[in-house]
């Protein structure tokens, strides 16, 4: 059974600090690493993937992979109250059309 | 340059009755997903389509739900005798269909089992 393990939060950091959220998966053979964002009672969207070991940086978001390690994390700088919301690691199984694992999400909440 | 769609986005039925749930995936993709995501917990993957290949069904909970896809678009999943766990937020998928690509998400279909 592949595993994605978050924790569940919540995390909780002031306006305009760093918020890391964490990942680690169990699979090795996964090639593709997503960072999803849900606000509450809305599906999830798209904020970062990356799919090579180091970090990706887009605008206030980097994603960060280490496969040795088998950990996947996410970054957000300058954390906004809007940045509140549950985030969402997903992995995929293998390699070939994608089927993603989901982690159960971190709950972020940012404090004005 | 619409995006995925899902109908109804809101379903109450009763127990025991068989309900269906619709796709409209984006308009040239040709991988379509299923997810069911329960209350407080993550996505959890159900089945997906990819073309013309056979269905991966390996994560259908039980024989009362299949799914089709008429056309290589818009996909149907069937709750047939539905219970109470079946209760959840039914979400749809679809991706260009290559490895490595991105799934964008539908609003979501909630179902409530009574």
């Amino acid at each position: 059974q592949k595993e994605v393990e978050q924790n569940s939060g919540p995390l909780s950091v002031p306006e305009g600090a760093i918020a890391s959220l964490n990942c680690t998966y169990s699979d090795r053979g996964s090639q593709s690493f997503f960072w999803y964002r849900q606000y509450s009672g809305k599906s999830p969207e798209l904020i970062m993937f990356i799919y090579s070991n180091g970090d990706k940086e887009d605008g206030r978001f980097t994603a960060q992979l280490n496969k040795a390690s088998q950990y996947v994390s996410l970054l957000i700088r300058d954390s906004q109250p809007s940045d509140s919301a549950t985030y969402l690691c997903a992995v995929s199984e293998g390699t070939g059309f994608q089927k993603l694992v989901f982690g159960t999400g971190t709950r972020l909440l940012v404090s004005p | 340059g619409a995006g995925v769609s899902q109908s109804p986005s809101n379903k109450v039925t009763e127990k025991g009755k068989d309900v269906e749930l619709r796709c409209d995936p984006i308009s040239g993709h040709t991988a379509l997903y299923w997810y069911r995501q329960s209350l407080g917990q993550g996505l959890e993957f159900l089945i997906y389509f990819q073309g013309n290949s056979a269905p991966d069904k390996s994560g259908l909970p039980s024989d009362r739900f299949s799914a089709e896809r008429t056309g290589g678009s818009v996909s149907t999943l069937t709750i047939q005798r539905t219970q109470q766990e079946d209760s959840a937020v039914y979400l749809c998928a679809s991706s260009i269909g290559g490895p490595q690509e991105t799934q964008y998400f539908g609003p979501g279909t909630r179902l409530l089992v009574l």
